[in-house]
C-alpha cells in the first residue's frame, strides 16, 4: 500500500486558539484534496476539499490552503473546541485514477 | 447524504481461520470501492480497490490470494482475510465514492486475531 509517513506527529493547542495542521503531499498530477478527521475507533470523516485550480477554500470554522509550488496542504481550524480533538489527514487523488492517497496524519489535542 | 455500512466493527478469530467484512452504499450506488488498512497510531494504507463485476486491483505488496475482495452488487464489497494470524490483526475501513467529489468511509472494523 502507499502511505506518506508512518508516525503521527501531534499539535497541542488550547480551546479558542486557532490551529494549524500541515501536511505535504507526493504526486504532482494530483488534483483534488481533502481533509479527513479520524476520532478513535471509527472511519474518517469528511472536513473539506479543494481543487488543484484553487489555493484556499473556506468551510464553517475551516480554512484549507492549497500550495502547488511545494506540494503543501493546510488546514486552519479557528476557535478549535475539545470536540475538534481527534487524528487529521490530508488525502491527494487525481482525475487520471481512481486511488486517494492519505498523508501521515496529525493528532490535535485541544486543552480545555 | 452519502453513508457507507461496515459490519462487523469488530471480530476475534482464532488464528488460521477466515473472516470476511462488509462494505455496503446505503443510499447511492458505487461502482467502486476502496479497502484499507490502519495499524495503531499510523495512517490509513490503501490495501486495493474493488470493482463491481471485475476483479480487484491489488496494492503493491498486499497478497491477493489472502485477502480476497468480491464486489458483487454495486452496493456491496466483501474482504475476506483467509487463514487470519495475529500480524493481520488491524483496523480494516472501507470507502466509495467517486473521484473529484470525495469518499465517504465506514466505521471500519477492529480484527484481533488470537
Amino acid at each position: 500500500g502507499e502511505s506518506v509517513g508512518l508516525h503521527l506527529p501531534t499539535l497541542s493547542v488550547q480551546e479558542g486558539d486557532n490551529s494549524i495542521i500541515n501536511c505535504a503531499y507526493s504526486n504532482s498530477a494530483s488534483d483534488y484534496f481533502i481533509w479527513y478527521k479520524q476520532e478513535s475507533g471509527k472511519g474518517p470523516q469528511f472536513i473539506i476539499d479543494i481543487r488543484s485550480n484553487m489555493d484556499k477554500r473556506q468551510g464553517q470554522r475551516v480554512t484549507v490552503l492549497l500550495n502547488k509550488t511545494v506540494k503543501h496542504l493546510s488546514l486552519q481550524i479557528a476557535a478549535t473546541q475539545p470536540g475538534d480533538s481527534a487524528v487529521y489527514f490530508c488525502a491527494e487523488t487525481y482525475t487520471g485514477g481512481f486511488k486517494t492517497i492519505f498523508g501521515a496524519g496529525t493528532r490535535l489535542f485541544v486543552k480545555a | 447524504g452519502a453513508v457507507v455500512s461496515q459490519h462487523p466493527s469488530w471480530v476475534i478469530c482464532k488464528s488460521g481461520t477466515s473472516v470476511k467484512i462488509e462494505c455496503r452504499s446505503l443510499d447511492f450506488q458505487a461502482t467502486t470501492m476502496f479497502w484499507y488498512r490502519q495499524f495503531p497510531k499510523q495512517s490509513l494504507m490503501l490495501m486495493a480497490t474493488s470493482n463491481e463485476g471485475s476483479k480487484a486491483t491489488y496494492e503493491q505488496g498486499v497478497e491477493k490470494d489472502k485477502f480476497l475482495i468480491n464486489h458483487a452488487s454495486l452496493t456491496l464489497s466483501t474482504l475476506t482475510v483467509t487463514s487470519a494470524h495475529p500480524e493481520d490483526s488491524s483496523f480494516y475501513i472501507c470507502s466509495a465514492g467517486m473521484t473529484n467529489y470525495g469518499y465517504t468511509f465506514g466505521s471500519g472494523t477492529r480484527l484481533t486475531v488470537v
